[in-house]
């Protein structure tokens, strides 16, 4: 199994532009989740997806942040204006399993994106 | 307000000593908790889960305990070596939220 495959690995982009991420997480996993990774505050949960439709939203920071999971095997996160405030690394993760969380959830390698 | 406080950002040890790393929590009440290794440039890596109700967990040379009167995880790698070197991030969990402290970055020395 090639695991959860982002892309793209790297983005760099300036301010006002769009930015989409892409995942793919493992196949036979209906739990999807998009977390953001910052010096300053960690790693954040922004979305977490079951069976395809979105269930917790809270930590997706404003309006500019939209995701959405047309099917089993594809998700996007879309910034639209991108901010300097952005520049964070993406990580997609997915898991099998819906009930209580101990449940293993596999981490892609990230997207490191750069807002300047 | 709820807070996952790791020790030191960063533990410096030589090969073949334990290192001990810890999770404190405050206005949690976590059913599980887990363990994830994190290296540069790499998403976390799932290690070790203990739940509310186990005081101990082992894995090869990795170790968990959880206090939940405490609220705290204690992580230790005995004999270590330079290849534990890395950011180990311990999780909180309810239901299928992952709540993450900032992370303890190791370095073993040979």
């Amino acid at each position: 199994d090639a695991g959860v495959i982002q892309s793209p690995r790297h983005e760099v982009t300036e301010m006002g532009q769009e930015v989409t991420l892409r995942c793919k997480p493992i196949s036979g996993h209906n739990s999807l989740f998009w977390y953001r990774q910052t010096m300053m505050r960690g790693l954040e949960l922004l979305i977490y997806f079951n069976n395809n439709v979105p269930i917790d939203d809270s930590g997706m920071p404003e309006d500019r942040f939209s995701a959405k999971m047309p099917n089993a095997s594809f998700s996007t996160l879309k910034i639209q204006p991108s901010e300097p405030r952005d520049s964070a690394v993406y990580f997609c993760a997915s898991r099998w399993g819906q009930g209580v969380g101990a449940d293993t959830q596999y981490f892609g390698p990230g997207t490191r994106l750069t807002v300047l | 307000s709820q807070k996952i406080e790791q020790n030191s950002e960063a533990l410096n040890i030589q090969e073949g000593k334990t290192a001990t790393l810890t999770c404190n929590y405050t206005n949690y009440s976590p059913a599980y908790l887990q363990w994830y290794r994190q290296d540069p440039g790499r998403g976390p890596v799932f290690l070790l889960l203990i739940r509310e109700n186990e005081k101990e967990k082992r894995k090869e040379r990795l170790k968990v305990t959880f206090d939940t009167t405490l609220k705290q995880s204690l992580f230790h790698i005995t004999a270590s070596q330079p290849a534990d070197s890395a950011t180990y991030l311990c999780a909180l969990i309810n239901d299928y939220k992952l709540s993450f402290g900032a992370g303890t970055t190791v370095t073993v020395r040979a």
